[in-house]
Parts: C-alpha cells; sequence; structure tokens
C-alpha cells in the first residue's frame, strides 16, 4: 500500500503555464509538507501544514499555492511557471509537528519547465 | 544563517568496512537530528532520529552519534554491503518545528 502518493511523476511543460501537482497519504497523519530538491540535490522546505492550517511558508513567491482539502490531501498548484521552478518536488507527512516525528515522503514529482 | 555540512564527495568503501559519514551544522540548536537513505529518483527513507540529549543511537547495522558542543552528527555503517550505496541526507529540527532543515547529502558507493 502507498503510504504518500504524488501524481504526477514527470511534468513537462512550457514556460508561463500554470500546473498543479496532487498529494495523498493514507497514514491518518495530521501534518504535511511540500519540499523542492534542486539540481544540487538540496531539499528545502516549502510549506507545513498541520490539520489543513498552513504553519510554514518558507518565502516562497506567491505564485506557489498550496491547497488542503482536508488532512489527507495536500496539493501543489503553480501559476506562471518560470524555468527556475524546474526541480523535483516531494510531498511529506509525518503525525504531527510537535516533538521529533520522522516525516514520510512520496516519489517525488519531476517538474521541468521549458 | 542556518547551515548543514556533509561530504561534498561520493565516499568509496569496500564490501564489508564500515562506512563513516559526516554532519556539520552552524548556527543552530537542534532538538533532534535525523538521517534520511534517498535512492535515484525516490524520496527520502527515515532511518535514525538522535535526540540533543543523546549521545549515540543504534539500529541493527547503522549507528548514530550526536556532538552538541561539536555541532556534528556522525553516521556509521557496519559491515557494508553494496545495497547500502545510496545517497544519505542529514536532517535537523528543533521541538514544536514543523520546518526540518537538510543537507545536501553524501553519495556512498560499497564495491563487492
Amino acid at each position: 500500500d502507498t503510504a504518500v502518493s504524488q501524481t504526477p511523476k514527470y511534468l513537462v511543460t512550457q514556460m508561463g503555464n500554470d500546473k498543479s501537482i496532487k498529494c495523498e497519504q493514507n497514514l491518518g497523519h495530521d501534518t504535511m509538507y511540500w519540499y523542492k530538491q534542486d539540481s544540487k540535490k538540496f531539499l528545502k522546505i516549502m510549506f507545513s501544514y498541520n490539520n489543513k492550517e498552513l504553519i510554514i511558508n518558507e518565502t516562497v513567491p506567491n505564485r506557489f499555492s498550496p491547497k488542503s482539502p482536508d488532512k489527507a490531501h495536500l496539493n501543489l498548484h503553480i501559476n506562471s511557471l518560470e524555468l527556475g521552478d524546474s526541480a523535483v518536488y516531494f510531498c511529506a507527512s509525518s503525525p504531527q509537528g510537535l516533538g521529533p516525528d520522522t516525516q514520510y515522503f512520496g516519489p517525488g514529482t519531476r517538474l521541468t519547465v521549458l | 544563517s542556518q547551515k548543514i555540512e556533509q561530504n561534498s564527495e561520493a565516499l568509496n568503501i569496500q564490501e564489508g568496512k564500515t562506512a563513516t559519514l559526516t554532519c556539520n551544522y552552524t548556527n543552530y540548536s537542534p532538538a533532534y537530528l535525523q538521517w534520511y537513505r534517498q535512492d535515484p529518483g525516490r524520496g527520502p527513507v527515515f532511518l535514525l532520529l538522535i535526540r540533543e540529549n543523546e549521545k549515540e543511537k543504534r539500529k541493527e547495522r547503522l549507528k548514530v552519534t550526536f556532538d552538541t558542543t561539536l555541532k556534528q552528527s556522525l553516521f556509521h555503517i557496519t559491515a557494508s554491503q553494496p545495497a547500502d550505496s545510496a545517497t544519505y541526507l542529514c536532517a535537523l529540527a528543533n521541538t514544536g518545528g514543523f520546518k526540518t532543515i537538510f543537507g545536501a547529502g553524501t553519495r556512498l558507493f560499497v564495491k563487492a
């Protein structure tokens, strides 16, 4: 059974387009995250959500808008895509953001902006 | 600013030897430190967690040490196997933190 799933796995699009990435977790976790991993392999947090509420927004451009319709889902919508948005985006979840909770990552979505 | 440094160069070792990976950090006082494994094309997978008041943690062939004075963690894989070849990420977080900071990772190659 897939714990954290993301769709699509690959996304190739033109500059200026709008795209969405979906994430779902079936672990019953309260907290979900979006990370960006660039070409240098740094995994950088973008957003944290706890019980559908935004907790962390790491100075991400407002072209990126996360949406959490329920605790099991955290989708990422990106407007006016730019070349620099090309990266692998990972969704993750944890039981709760308080305390030493380990995170469970999805398989990643490789976004290529042409 | 907060910074995590891991061996930027790949680590090549022979099967059966002990691999030792280093994680150094600055401008941060984490409540706990985690190690993750990442295989190509996949998301990171949690391996071990150690708290600030712990010196050492073990799990099967894995051992983690945490020195908050040196601001350093060492990650050891004993009796290494080719299947251990992957990138290993160090991650820091505080209590009440919804924010975990990851290092860039160290690529480990274990030769048969």
